[in-house]
């Protein structure tokens, strides 16, 4: 059970826009620590997304933003490719835990 | 750019200590902070510890009981040992780059790791 929750899975045809939600409580993303975005594609290590809650990293398309609000954050992803399909995890801190902590991972099928 | 990878045994008995070290390269590794991370396979991300280059140490609550992160910085090397493993601790382990911060404009933003090495697989079995 991760501290961080997110849809097993989420879907869209090439050219669509999916959202991705990440929802915590007020001991991480509610206490106003950064939630930061990590794409793993198939076989390879995790490499970060996004960071901030909306910063993306040089090299990352503007296809993909980031939002935050209250307990919760989101990945948004506009006009899919199909090099998009990965697994998609949010991270941020915990101060009850004292360290950081991921969620679940959601899975992106391009159809 | 640093670049991280990650060298150990592949296959440990359970009860046994699983051993891995991860090698910097391309920077100093008395800059940061470094991370050891898992995969179950199949299953999502456990952050397990990190170290800082002049030794103090920080571990995952559910792990600190089995687990031990030390720093060479001779070697530009950081390291793991987990002890007393079972299946349970099968999973892909990586290595990475924090807790960082990185700053866009006059914002900074903390507790992100980045990059991580290719991660090695290791088994507990008989």
């Amino acid at each position: 059970q991760s501290v961080l929750t997110q849809p097993p899975s989420v879907s869209g045809a090439p050219g669509q826009r999916v959202t991705i939600s990440c929802t915590g409580s007020n001991s991480n993303i509610g206490a106003g620590y950064d939630v930061h975005w990590y794409q793993q594609l198939p076989g390879t290590a995790p490499k970060l997304l996004m960071y901030g809650n909306n910063n993306r990293p040089s090299g990352v398309p503007d296809r993909f933003s980031g939002s935050k609000s209250g307990t919760s954050a989101s990945l948004a992803i506009t006009g899919l490719h199909a090099e998009d399909e990965a697994d998609y995890y949010c991270q941020s801190y915990d101060s009850s835990l004292s360290g950081s902590v991921f969620g679940g991972g959601t899975k992106l099928t391009v159809l | 750019q640093v670049q991280l990878q990650e060298s150990g045994p592949g296959l440990v008995k359970p009860s046994e200590t699983l051993s891995l070290t991860c090698t910097v390269s391309g920077g100093s590794i008395s800059s940061n902070y470094w991370s050891w991370i898992r995969q179950p396979p199949g299953k999502g991300l456990e952050w397990i510890g990190y170290i800082y280059y002049s030794g103090s140490t920080h571990y995952n609550p559910s792990l600190k009981s089995r687990v031990t992160i030390s720093v060479d910085t001779s070697k530009t090397q950081f390291s793991l040992k987990l002890t007393s493993v079972t299946a349970a601790d099968t999973a892909v382990y990586y290595c990475a780059t924090g807790p960082k911060r990185s700053c866009s404009g006059d914002r900074c933003y903390k507790n992100l790791f980045d990059p991580w090495g290719q991660g090695t697989l290791v088994t507990v079995s008989s």
